[in-house]
């Protein structure tokens, strides 16, 4: 499968721990996004990058938040004390420029 | 205000039924503008890409309004597997590249 993947699919956490999540985009893509979506909203940006460069951060990513795209290649989304708030589907998205983005299967957080 | 403003709907429909969605964006330098289908607890998936010229893409046709700042989307001959949400889309370059979502729009065919 030649697609966008992410890992893990699901994950389940307690309040205040950390979680990091992987997105591999489609190889010949030097752009990959970072989306949140909660139940009824459409995708909200997060953080773009063109290759390793973060290009882009929404006032959405607090500092609990970070990624990082080092090689240029897949990229991680880190969520640092985890609250309740941050459950949601996280989704991930590459592109080359100028071009429609294509979406990984999603990452859903669940913080209890 | 948002960038991207839906009806969510929901709309239900018979099958064979044709059904029209609007789409509003804020900023006028919007230069990128598309159509994608979400199911349910799935990620959103390209349907179509809107020109200005408008673009159609089997029973999907999608205009595009720069001078009033509207996307539609018609869906003709509707299908039960048509059953999905709607999200529009724009593409922003001058602040930046970041892609805007609307809520989406709910649509149901029914036998």
């Amino acid at each position: 499968d030649t697609g966008v993947s992410q890992d893990p699919r699901h994950k389940i956490t307690k309040r205040g721990q950390n979680v990091t999540f992987r997105c591999d985009p489609i190889s010949e893509h030097n752009r990959l996004y970072w989306y949140r979506q909660t139940l009824g909203q459409g995708p909200e940006f997060l953080t773009y990058f063109q290759n390793e460069a973060q290009l882009e951060k929404s006032r959405l990513l607090s500092d609990r938040f970070s990624a990082e795209r080092p090689k240029g290649s897949f990229s991680t989304l880190e969520i640092q004390r985890t609250e309740q708030g941050d459950s949601a589907m996280y989704l991930c998205a590459s592109s080359t420029p100028g071009v429609e983005q294509y979406f990984g299967p999603g990452t859903r957080l669940t913080v209890t | 205000r948002k960038e991207v403003e839906q009806d969510p709907g929901p709309f239900n429909v018979p099958e064979g039924a044709t059904v029209a969605f609007n789409c509003t964006y804020s900023n006028s330098a919007s230069q990128s503008f598309f159509w994608y289908r979400q199911d349910c607890r799935k990620e959103p998936k390209l349907l179509m890409s809107v020109y200005s010229s408008g673009n159609e893409d089997g029973r999907f046709t999608a205009q595009l309004n720069r001078a009033s700042q509207y996307i539609s989307l018609l869906i003709r001959d509707s299908k039960l597997s048509d059953s999905a949400t709607y999200l529009c889309v724009v593409n922003i370059f001058i602040t930046g590249n970041q892609f805007y979502f609307g809520t989406g729009t709910s649509l149901t065919v029914i036998p």
